[in-house]
């Protein structure tokens, strides 16, 4: 139990297009998802915390109008990066809550988002 | 606030060689601690948790204990493989925190046959 899918696995645009990214939770419900940028060798970091019906809670220095994040159902949360840049190219990896602790996170296979 | 300290990397072993990778928190009151796998061009994956003082963590040979005393939960395994080649982090959460992580920077494993 406890999968967390996330669609598309890859994705190449164009600079200045919008790119939408999914996070499922496959077998269980999920109020609250994360999504997270990851850099080449670096570690996680937290972009937004998504809260099923509720407007998303951003990081600080995360453009809000930039990443729009919405959690419309308690099994799906999505991330659309808006007029894309080479500079947002990255690897965008979500994760659920795992309700029965309220605390273990389980993640996404990731998106690798390449804008030339 | 707090934070996670990582051994840092890389670490390089040879097959069935032993496994330590050092671990330490800073955190007021009792987190729970986490210890996750990532393989290339893959996400993250649990590989253990524990979620009080004393608790040992341990799934697929490797084992963590949750030391108040020291403030650690080092990662470790007695006879790594080729296939255990990932990198691995550490992290802590609160579930007053809407389990929201604090992760360390990562170290990456590579063995060798």
């Amino acid at each position: 139990g406890a999968v967390v899918s996330q669609h598309p696995s890859r994705v190449i645009c164009k600079s200045g297009t919008s790119v939408k990214i999914e996070c499922r939770s496959l077998d269980f419900q999920a109020t609250t998802m994360f999504w997270y940028r990851q850099f080449p060798k670096k570690s996680l970091m937290l972009m937004a915390t998504s809260n099923e019906g509720s407007k998303a809670t951003y990081e600080q220095g995360v453009e809000k109008d930039k990443f729009l994040i919405n959690h419309a159902s308690l099994t799906l949360s999505t991330l659309t990066v808006t007029s894309a840049h080479p500079e947002d190219s990255s690897f965008y990896i979500c994760s659920a809550i795992w309700t029965s602790d309220g605390e273990t996170q389980y993640f996404g296979p990731g998106t690798r988002l390449l804008v030339l | 606030g707090d934070s996670v300290t990582q051994m840092e990397g890389p670490v390089t072993l040879s097959e069935e060689a032993c496994l330590t990778i050092n671990c330490t928190y800073t955190a007021t009151g009792y987190p729970s601690l986490f210890w996750y796998v990532q393989y290339p061009g893959e996400g993250l994956q649990l590989l253990l948790k524990a979620t009080k003082a004393d608790d040992k963590g341990s799934n697929k040979g490797f084992e963590a204990t949750y030391r108040k005393e020291t403030t650690s939960f080092h990662l470790e395994k007695g006879s790594v493989q080729v296939s255990d080649s990932a990198v691995y982090f550490c992290a802590l959460s609160r579930n007053t925190n809407a389990g929201k992580s604090t992760f360390g920077d990562g170290t990456t494993l590579t063995v060798k046959p």
